[in-house]
């Protein structure tokens, strides 16, 4: 059972477009949210998080977005740069669930020149 | 940031052996670490949570008597997959989480993981 899900395993965007990952959950008890970004034979690194009494948290060139009505958030990164070129997941967890997290599949992200 | 390292990187074994991964904080100390497996295409599946000084939760599905686990120090987890098989073979990643409970989730710092291939 795939409680979160990002339905697209790939994305190409150019270089200073914006690239959009999905992601979508079926949890109702998630309240708080995170992507994370991988690099080939690499740990994942946190990128950005939302807790689910927010619709929108920005960092940088890195905004999430979310919509828990649809149970689905998308990561915007503006503007796209090459070194942005990884697999991007989403991950969910639940509120006293001791951190424990639960990953979406992955979207490998190019950024072409 | 933290780091966290897994050693080693790559590993080959016959099956039947048992397979030792550790996984190290390097500048910090975490009483809490995760072990999770992830298949090609596919997320990183949670197995296990360690708890330093206490035995693992492990999650469901997950054989306790096939992966050991161990949390002998704040520092180091080890993972041992006893009696290994082919379907054994997978990409094991381990994290561990800085800070006290009820922090912030998203300090969870990833190793780089472990290739596990066995014949």
């Amino acid at each position: 059972d795939q409680q979160v899900k990002q339905n697209s395993p790939s994305l190409s965007v150019q270089e200073g477009r914006i690239s959009i990952l999905n992601c979508d959950y079926t949890n109702s008890m998630f309240d708080y949210f995170l992507w994370y970004k991988k690099y080939p034979a690499e740990g994942p690194t946190f990128l950005i998080s939302i807790s689910s009494i927010k619709d929108k948290n920005e960092d940088g060139r890195f905004t999430v977005f979310l919509n828990k009505s649809a149970k689905h958030l998308s990561l915007h990164i503006v503007p796209s740069q090459p070194g942005d070129s990884a697999v991007y997941f989403c991950a969910a967890s639940v509120k006293g669930g001791g951190n424990k997290l639960t990953f979406g599949t992955g979207t490998q992200l190019k950024v072409e020149l | 940031g933290a780091v966290v390292s897994q050693h080693p990187s790559r590993v080959i074994c016959k099956s039947g052996t048992s397979v030792k991964i550790e996984c190290r904080s390097l500048d910090f100390q975490a009483t809490t670490m995760f072990w999770y497996r992830q298949f090609p295409k596919q997320s990183l599946m949670l197995m296990a949570t360690s708890n330093e000084g206490s035995k693992a939760t492990y999650e469901q599905g997950v054989e306790k008597d096939k992966f050991l686990i161990n949390h002998a120090s704040l520092t180091l987890s080890t993972l041992t997959v006893t009696s290994a098989h082919p379907e054994d073979s997978s990409f094991y990643i381990c994290s561990a989480y800085l800070g006290l409970a009820g922090g912030p989730r998203e300090t969870q710092y990833f190793g780089p993981g472990t290739r596990l291939l066995v014949l």
